[in-house]
């Protein structure tokens, strides 16, 4: 059973207008999450990170939202340009609290398209 | 500072093969982790080191598998008996103990059992 999803495989957003990327966890252990973008040919490359008792990262123009109750996290890209075409990855951590990640659970990815 | 290398970048080994990898981590970085990443799916966990020491070892991580990391630096990946089902990117990353919160990844090895 998945921990972490990520339930659109895909989505398409015009050059300057907001991303909004979904994520959902079921495991109620789980307190640090993090977002890693990936190019074709390239490893992931971390992005942006949250831990549970915020909610709300932001750095430039991605910010991470948390809600906690809901098992739900998003990143949200303003404004999206076209070098943001990638697939993101949501993750999570349990019991690492204070940054030093062990284990990472990853979701599948959600392929965001930036059209000029 | 070059980041973390993986080598070699692409590997086709025919079934029943051995085959090992390694990983030069970024060179302050305590952490090591090996991942794997199929089609469609996310990295999934297959080990960490932190220093010399293996501190977690996934389910994924048949008896087929193994991986070291003598003297704390760069790691290897050994798959003994490739299996078709092996093909996949074998990722490396790397971090610091405390204080990043985020790993450094490397390219990758994409492993092709034929």
């Amino acid at each position: 059973d998945q921990q972490v999803k990520q339930n659109s495989p895909s989505l398409s957003v015009q050059e300057g207008r907001i991303s909004i990327l979904n994520c959902d966890y079921t495991n109620s252990m789980f307190d640090y999450f993090l977002w890693y973008k990936k190019y074709p040919a390239e490893g992931p490359t971390f992005l942006i990170s949250i831990s549970s008792i915020k909610d709300k990262n932001e750095d430039g123009r991605f910010t991470v939202f948390l809600n906690k109750s809901a098992k739900h996290l998003s990143l949200h890209i303003v404004p999206s340009q076209p070098g943001d075409s990638a697939v993101y990855f949501c993750a999570a951590s349990a019991g690492n609290y204070g940054g030093s990640q062990g284990n990472l659970i990853f979701g599948k990815g959600t392929k965001l398209s930036v059209k000029p | 500072d070059t980041g973390v290398s993986q080598d070699p970048r692409h590997k086709i080994t025919k079934r029943g093969q051995n085959v090992t990898f390694r990983c030069d981590p970024i060179s302050e970085h305590n952490r090591l982790y090996w991942y794997r990443q199929t089609l469609g799916q996310g990295p999934e966990f297959l080990t960490y080191f932190q220093n010399e020491a293996q501190l977690e070892k996934s389910r994924l991580l048949s008896d087929r598998f193994s991986a070291e990391r003598p003297k704390g630096s760069f790691s290897t990946l050994e798959i003994q008996r490739t299996e078709q089902g092996d093909s996949a990117m074998y990722l490396c990353a790397s971090s610091l103990l405390a204080g990043n919160y985020g790993y450094t990844f490397g390219s990758g090895t994409r492993l092709t059992v034929v």
